[in-house]
């Protein structure tokens, strides 16, 4: 079983709906989450970096942490065909130095 | 753009040569990592370097080799290439707000 699992998609919206892509993970350690997007054969670019349990808003981003239950969540509200990429949901481990373990990645299709 | 660099954007070589991949991290960036993407395996740790010296340590090859300079760039060196060794590989830089990661170079052995 990996440490982090994250359902593959891909992934169909319409556009404007909100999208729910979410993250478990095994290892309570795991204490810093970051969600990546990445576009086809380019590097993953950071949207989200969380670290507590709760919510965190960026513009049309949310991320989501719940600890208690290891999972997390990144929610796109509004969503556009430009969001249309591979999100990463990524996570460190306390004493890692700051090793990134990353779930597979979903893909994400928005439609006009 | 991220401000991490990454050349070459792309290399192809044959079985069995030795290829060096080159990384500048952000300015005021002291940490590097390095990471492996294919498609069977998704994105793995490799190595990271903090202020030119190793910090940890992934499932890294010994084949593969790496090493930060003090300009704070950074080399990541592949030896005795095989077929399955073909992947993106990508650095990263790091500050307290996260890491950031360059654009890759696309590996293929041929």
């Amino acid at each position: 079983q990996k440490e982090v699992e994250q359902d593959p998609g891909p992934l169909s919206v319409p556009e404007g709906a909100i999208v729910s892509l979410n993250c478990t993970y095994s290892n309570s350690a795991f204490q810093y989450f970051m969600w990546y997007r990445q576009y086809s054969r380019k590097g993953p670019e950071l949207l989200m970096y969380t670290y507590s349990s709760g919510n965190k808003e960026d513009g049309r981003f949310t991320a989501q942490v719940d600890k208690s239950s290891k999972y997390i969540s990144l929610f796109i509200r509004d969503s556009q065909p430009s969001d249309s990429a591979t999100y990463l949901c990524a996570m460190i481990r306390t004493g890692t130095a700051s090793k990134l373990t990353f779930g597979t990645g979903t893909r994400l299709q928005v439609t006009l | 753009d991220s401000g991490v660099t990454q050349t070459p954007k792309h290399l192809i070589t044959a079985t069995g040569q030795r290829v060096t991949l080159r990384c500048s991290p952000r300015s005021g960036d002291l940490s590097v990592y390095w990471y492996q993407q294919s498609l069977d395996q998704g994105l793995q740790f490799l190595i990271q370097y903090y202020n030119g010296e190793e910090r940890a340590k992934g499932n890294i090859l010994e084949r593969f080799s790496a090493q930060q300079f003090p300009d704070l760039h950074s080399e990541l060196n592949l030896s005795s290439l095989e077929l399955g060794d073909s992947a993106l590989y990508f650095c990263a830089s790091s500050n307290e707000d996260g890491q950031y990661f360059g654009p890759g170079t696309r590996l293929t052995v041929t």
